[in-house]
């Protein structure tokens, strides 16, 4: 499987906008980048995911560079409540039988009131 | 809406003891996965299901048991508790495979083996 690179940690300002970095240099051409987040004391929740173009929904954007080496998790406004331990992951839907999704460490966002 | 809902929230075995753990769903959907988290680490995967009747292992499967008689359930079985054991255990349900569909998660049951 492909492997992921994150910053273990940030901290970013309420009310600002947040830039989570991911890089996976060996990202081949089907797989998926998913992000997923982690409040404390409880499970994961999905945030985002995409192929290859930038996506957007309620919760954040993902940004994917042109050559899909490294991707960006954005969130817009920054509140208490995104204070998370933030995964990026990769699969590969045509690696068939693998219902593996692979979270590493993550970053762990602190929010700054 | 309940999503992935875990029982219990938290136990307290002892060494040899046996237990399920509870998870259900009511997305009606077809996979369903049991991951472990200890501390400092990443969730891994005990056992999965790509719908009712249809059980596979994931990369710790030792120690666990699981049956897919429903769609909507998915219960875990600690056969003989050991220590090792102790973690927080997750439940995820999602509509396809999980390498392109978003993962539903419980919020997960605290398990102490002593």
């Amino acid at each position: 499987d492909a492997k992921t690179t994150q910053p273990n940690s940030m901290e970013s300002n309420e009310e600002e906008p947040v830039h989570l970095p991911c890089n996976h240099s060996t990202i081949s051409g089907t797989d998926y980048i998913h992000w997923y987040r982690q409040l404390p004391s409880q499970g994961p929740e999905y945030v985002i995911h995409g192929l290859t173009s930038n996506v957007n929904n309620r919760m954040a954007s993902l940004a994917i560079a042109e050559d899909r080496k490294s991707s960006t998790l954005i969130l817009h406004r920054a509140t208490l409540r995104d204070a998370a331990v933030y995964y990026c992951i990769l699969s590969d839907p045509l690696n068939f039988g693998n219902e593996k999704l692979t979270f590493g460490t993550g970053t762990r966002l602190t929010i700054i009131p | 809406n309940a999503g992935v809902t875990q029982t219990p929230k938290f136990q307290v075995l002892k060494t040899g003891q046996s237990m399920t753990l509870q998870c259900a769903q009511d997305m009606n959907h077809e996979y369903m996965s049991w991951y472990r988290q200890d501390p400092g680490m990443g969730l891994r995967l005990i056992h999965y299901s790509v719908g009712a009747g249809i059980t596979d292992q994931g990369e710790v499967p030792n120690g666990y048991n699981v049956s897919r008689s429903t769609t909507e359930d998915f219960p875990l079985r600690l056969l003989s508790a050991a220590p090792s054991q102790t973690s927080v255990y997750f439940c995820a349900s999602s509509s396809g495979t999980v390498q392109n569909q978003p993962q539903h998660f419980g919020d997960g049951t605290r398990l102490s083996i002593l």
